[in-house]
């Protein structure tokens, strides 16, 4: 089955201490993104990568990291998260031939920082 | 830069009642429009899309129709469902940059409540 997969789904963590939200796709897209999703403000994306090795910043990318090592695989790093970052983020993935826009998203990881 | 506008909710309506969520846009260009639903506990899914003026997007008896003279991109059903009941949002994706870039732009959504 096609898929986005988020880990973990949810999460209660404290200011400070280190995490990564990591994201999977078996549909060999080359686009992957991250966004935050708040409400009143709807969804913005945080970072996205065009390609392995290729990342650039979306419009909210302060607090986070990246990385595109692999294909499949765009991990959310939060060096030292805050309680501004308590959010529901979603990965996504868009691959070539399909039309800009037509995003597959994970089900969601809802992180609460303490 | 690019904007979508939404109609500000929740709406809430009776089963087999008709349905419109309001969506406007600014670009520059001529972006694709999209509408994508999210329902409770899960990711967001593409629910229809139009790729230039006059196209019509359709889908589980979903319509939205490219307005390029009012910028708009309307949701519409004719009798909504029980099952319908989730939030809503209009996105507009421009043209890639001559890097490759991409963006979509997504409005805040709408909350539909559906009662049987």
């Amino acid at each position: 089955e096609a898929q986005v997969t988020q880990n973990p789904r949810y999460l209660i963590t404290v200011t400070g201490k280190k995490l990564t939200v990591t994201c999977s796709q078996n549909m060999n897209h080359e686009y992957m993104s991250w966004y935050r999703q708040d409400p009143g403000l709807g969804l913005r994306q945080i970072y996205y990568s065009m390609n392995v090795e290729v990342t650039d910043k979306g419009d909210v990318p302060e607090g986070y990291k990246v990385s595109r090592k692999e294909k499949r695989n765009f991990p959310l790093i939060l060096e030292s998260p805050s309680p501004n970052q308590t959010s529901l983020y979603f990965c996504a993935s868009r691959g070539q031939g399909l039309g800009t826009g037509e995003l597959f998203f994970g089900e969601g990881s809802r992180l609460t920082v303490l | 830069g690019d904007s979508v506008t939404q109609m500000e909710g929740p709406v809430t309506l009776s089963e087999e009642a008709f349905l419109t969520i309001n969506c406007t846009y600014t670009a520059t260009g001529y972006p694709s429009l999209f509408w994508y639903v999210q329902y409770p506990g899960e990711g967001l899914q593409l629910l229809l899309k139009a790729t230039k003026a006059d196209d019509k997007g359709s889908n589980k008896g979903f319509e939205a129709t490219y307005r390029k003279e009012t910028t708009s991109f309307h949701l519409e059903k004719g009798s909504v469902q029980v099952s319908d009941s989730a939030v809503y949002f209009c996105a507009l994706s421009g043209p890639l940059t001559q890097g490759g870039s991409e963006k979509l732009v997504f409005g805040k959504g709408t909350k539909l409540t559906v009662n049987p």
